[in-house]
Formats: C-alpha cells, sequence, structure tokens
C-alpha cells in the first residue's frame, strides 16, 4: 500500500518550458487535490477533482491545467513555466471532502 | 489574505511542558482538520472535527472546535521531542480546504 505517489520528486525548469507532475493513489478515494506550499503562505489549492471525470479551480488555478486520467491518477500541467510558479506542489486524495493523505511532494524550481 | 489566523508563529518549549496553538477565522466551516508536517514531507493528518464545541483526544493531543465552527485549539500536554514539527489547520466547505501558515513547534529534550 503506497498511499499516494508524485513524481518527479525534484525539477529545474528554466521559464517558458513546459512539463508534467504526476500523482497517483492506491486508497480508492474519489476526491483528489494539488496544492502548492509557499513559505509563510501555507498551502494553497490549485485544482481539485471530487470525483473521476470531474476538475475544478481552487484558489490560485491560473497557469496550471488538470486532468483525472482515471480514479487512481490526477496530473498537473505547467504549459508555461514562470518564476512564480516556483514552489513545492503536493497531491493528495481523500475519501470525503478533504484531503486525508498527501504525496512527498515535487520540489519545482523555474529560472 | 490568510483566510484562517494561527498564532503562535512559532513556539520553542522544553520536554514536559504544555504547549497550546490556535486557529481562528471569520468564516463558518463544515469541517476543520489539523496536520503536522516535517521537513521534506507532505503534511499528515491529525484529526478531522466537524461539530461545534466537539472535542477530541488522540493521546497527548486535544483538539477543540469552537461552538461557532469558525476556530479551533490544539493542546499538547507533556510534549516530546517527537512532538516537533510544524502544525497546520485548516477549514473549509465542498472540497476547498484554505490552510492556515501554521506554527513551528520546537520541543527540546
Amino acid at each position: 500500500n503506497a498511499g499516494v505517489t508524485q513524481t518527479p520528486k525534484f525539477q529545474v525548469l528554466k521559464t517558458g518550458q513546459s512539463m508534467t507532475l504526476q500523482c497517483a493513489q492506491d486508497m480508492n478515494h474519489n476526491s483528489m487535490y494539488w496544492y502548492r506550499q509557499d513559505p509563510g503562505m501555507g498551502l494553497r489549492l490549485i485544482y481539485y477533482s471530487a470525483s473521476e471525470g470531474t476538475t475544478d479551480k481552487g484558489e490560485v488555478p491560473n497557469g496550471y491545467n488538470v486532468s483525472r486520467l482515471n480514479k487512481r491518477e490526477f496530473s498537473l500541467r505547467l504549459e508555461s513555466a514562470a518564476p512564480s510558479q516556483t514552489s513545492v506542489y503536493f497531491c493528495a486524495s481523500g475519501a470525503r471532502d478533504w484531503p486525508q493523505y498527501f504525496g512527498p511532494g515535487t520540489r519545482l524550481l523555474v529560472l | 489574505t490568510q483566510l484562517l489566523e494561527q498564532s503562535p508563529q512559532f513556539l520553542s518549549i522544553q520536554e514536559g511542558e504544555n504547549l497550546t496553538v490556535y486557529c481562528n477565522s471569520s468564516s463558518v466551516f463544515s469541517s476543520l482538520q489539523w496536520y503536522r508536517q516535517e521537513p521534506g514531507e507532505g503534511p499528515v493528518l491529525l484529526v478531522t472535527v466537524v461539530t461545534g464545541g466537539e472535542v477530541k483526544k488522540l493521546k497527548r493531543l486535544t483538539f477543540q472546535f469552537g461552538d461557532a465552527r469558525k476556530d479551533s485549539s490544539l493542546h499538547i500536554t507533556a510534549a516530546q521531542p517527537g512532538d516537533t514539527g510544524l502544525y497546520l489547520c485548516a477549514g473549509g466547505n465542498d472540497y476547498k480546504l484554505s490552510f492556515g501558515a501554521g506554527t513551528t513547534v520546537t520541543v527540546r529534550a
């Protein structure tokens, strides 16, 4: 039972490059989430998926897109990375309408 | 603007002492969560409270949800070095959880 897994663990991008962060959970949870964490600002919700086939914007969705590929997988895409997107990104899943389990995070640096 | 205000921001105490962390908001939440996060890792859910006035105990940790469901507190009795970490409160409605900035707790041996 791996819980919530994220890839990659670390990434360095140049401004304008694109990338996809992958997330998978093996707990059969309906809801999945993407958060970013910046110093002094707590975690902020980027997008969430209440169930397979649905996605909705959170607090800071600009510059991001998501795909709920199936019940297990929820990916986050940066189409044209900007330095302001330098952050630690966490994926999470839950059986109800809040995140119960978080992944280990992806540390992204945009130069 | 932080929807949830946590205080204090930092707390350093000696092993065996008690501590309380506060989480306040002007918004009403259908549920409130407390998480603990250690450096380089994701947050770990400690407790969820959903009923105003609810008190939950988890070993030496006591969580209280305010009657109006706008605030909460976390009390640790006889803190141990293993309690060191970043404590985050989060409140939400319908999947949209807002997090406080966190309280960094350091317990010295």
